[in-house]
């Protein structure tokens, strides 16, 4: 199932990178999604666009930047990231209203930081 | 006090077997439920919502008691196949503001041979 591609698959990176994080969707949806999924934790929202345009920040460190140029695409810019950082960034989206939509999550970027 | 709650387990169940789960959530205006399944080291991904009368799909049973708040997912005739973490979904609206989906922690199921 290709509705939702992220790239990379796997990202190492030191406290001191600058790294991005690219999440493409095929189906049409308006709503993009990242999340965050640490071991043994709940899957957190981090922000939210709809049409491309962000809605919601969950209150996210600004060491993590979101970019949506348009409704099909979803960048997340990462800089001077802590150790807690590492975790699975999954890319999700939606059509119509948060919530109410099922969503539909990317692969995910498992991401290591040094 | 979580927003979702689930019993984390982990069940192992042989194959064939009948499992159920349950999962609590806290906000009685939420609206929308849902059942995702997550393989090991994969992407969460829909099984079912859940609907206000119950609804089944094949093995899979959900329930909905808005009374207690809890919902439930039962699973029949165990297959090696259903080995996931169950993530129970809970939508919770603000006003006019999109609404927001709550993910619990996750019910790790092993289907043995």
């Amino acid at each position: 199932e290709t509705g939702v591609t992220q790239t990379p698959r796997h990202l190492v990176m030191g406290m001191t990178n600058k790294k991005s994080l690219k999440c493409e969707q095929h189906l049409g949806h308006n709503a993009m999604y990242w999340y965050k999924q640490s071991a043994k934790k709940p899957l957190e929202l981090m922000f939210v666009y709809n049409f491309k345009e962000q809605t919601e920040n969950n209150s996210v460190p600004s060491r993590f930047s979101p970019e949506c140029p348009n409704s099909s695409h979803l960048f997340l810019h990462l800089h001077t990231l802590q150790p807690e950082d590492s975790a699975l960034y999954l890319c999700a989206s939606s059509q119509g209203r948060e919530g109410y939509s099922p969503l539909h999550f990317g692969n995910g970027t498992r991401l290591t930081v040094t | 006090r979580k927003e979702v709650e689930q019993d984390p387990g982990p069940f192992n169940v042989p194959e064939g077997a009948t499992v159920a789960f349950n999962c609590t959530y806290s906000n009685s205006a939420s609206q929308s439920f849902f059942w995702y399944r997550q393989d090991c080291r994969k992407e969460p991904k829909l099984l079912m919502s859940v609907y206000s009368s119950g609804n089944e799909d094949g093995r899979f049973t959900a329930q909905l008691n808005r009374a207690s708040q809890y919902i439930s997912l039962l699973i029949r005739d165990s297959k090696l196949s259903d080995s996931a973490t169950y993530l129970c979904v809970v939508n919770h609206s603000r006003g006019s503001t999109l609404g927001r989906l709550y993910f619990g922690r996750g019910t790790q199921l092993t289907v043995w041979p």
